[in-house]
């Protein structure tokens, strides 16, 4: 159990161009789920957390204008990079958690942005 | 940064060894957990320790934390190629500071 997907895995765009990063888990319900940003042999740095039903909470220096996070549902939080720049090539990774009382959060495979 | 710095960065040995990593960090934690990454992949959780534990096992992994001294260290015990990855430990401060703040992360290399 506990399994969380993304989609798509790996998508290549021109510069200008938005693109949305879905993540879902798969065989529970997740009430928080989580964005990461993670660059070449370097480690993962939150962008933001997402709670079903109500607005993203952002980190410091992360533009919300420009990274649209929705948490619909309880299975499913989208990203989406606006008016994407080459500077916004990156693994982005998402994971999610069942509820405030469980600490473990479980990761999503990734998805690897390229922007031409 | 709020992030902790784990070492070594690298670590290459041979199968069947053992790998001990370590891990550092700044500010009071609720609980640390051990991750492994496979190269362009997404994360897997290894084992979770609490602020108030000193020492866990789960099969060949052995998780020490010594929060006075604000660190952790990982044992990956008689190891094999496969657990060739990066390792990274990731804390939480708790309810009300739920997010994990993760380490540099040390990559392993097992030699056949």
């Amino acid at each position: 159990g506990a399994v969380v997907s993304q989609h798509p895995s790996w998508v290549i765009c021109k510069s200008g161009t938005s693109v949305k990063i879905e993540c879902r888990s798969l065989d529970f319900q997740a009430t928080t789920m989580f964005w990461y940003r993670q660059f070449p042999k370097q480690s993962l740095m939150l962008m933001a957390t997402s709670n079903e039903g109500s607005k993203a909470t952002y980190e410091q220096g992360v533009e919300k204008d420009k990274f649209l996070i929705n948490h619909a549902s309880l299975t499913l939080s989208t990203l989406t990079v606006t008016s994407a720049h080459p500077e916004d090539s990156s693994f982005y990774i998402c994971s999610a958690r069942r509820d405030r009382g469980y600490e473990t959060q479980y990761f999503g495979p990734g998805t690897r942005l390229l922007v031409l | 940064s709020q992030q902790g710095e784990e070492d070594p960065q690298a670590l290459s040995i041979q199968e069947g060894e053992n790998a001990t990593m370590n891990c550092s960090y700044k500010t009071s934690i609720n609980n640390l957990q051990w991750y492994r990454q496979n190269s362009g992949r997404g994360l897997v959780h290894l084992i979770l320790i609490r602020s108030n534990e000193r020492e866990k096992h789960s099969g060949r992994l052995r998780v020490t934390l010594d929060t006075s001294k604000k660190s952790s260290s990982l044992l990956i015990t008689a190891s094999r190629a496969a657990d060739t990855a990066s390792y990274f430990c990731a804390t939480d401060g708790g309810f009300g500071n739920e997010k994990l703040t993760f380490g540099t992360g040390t990559r392993l290399t097992i030699i056949p």
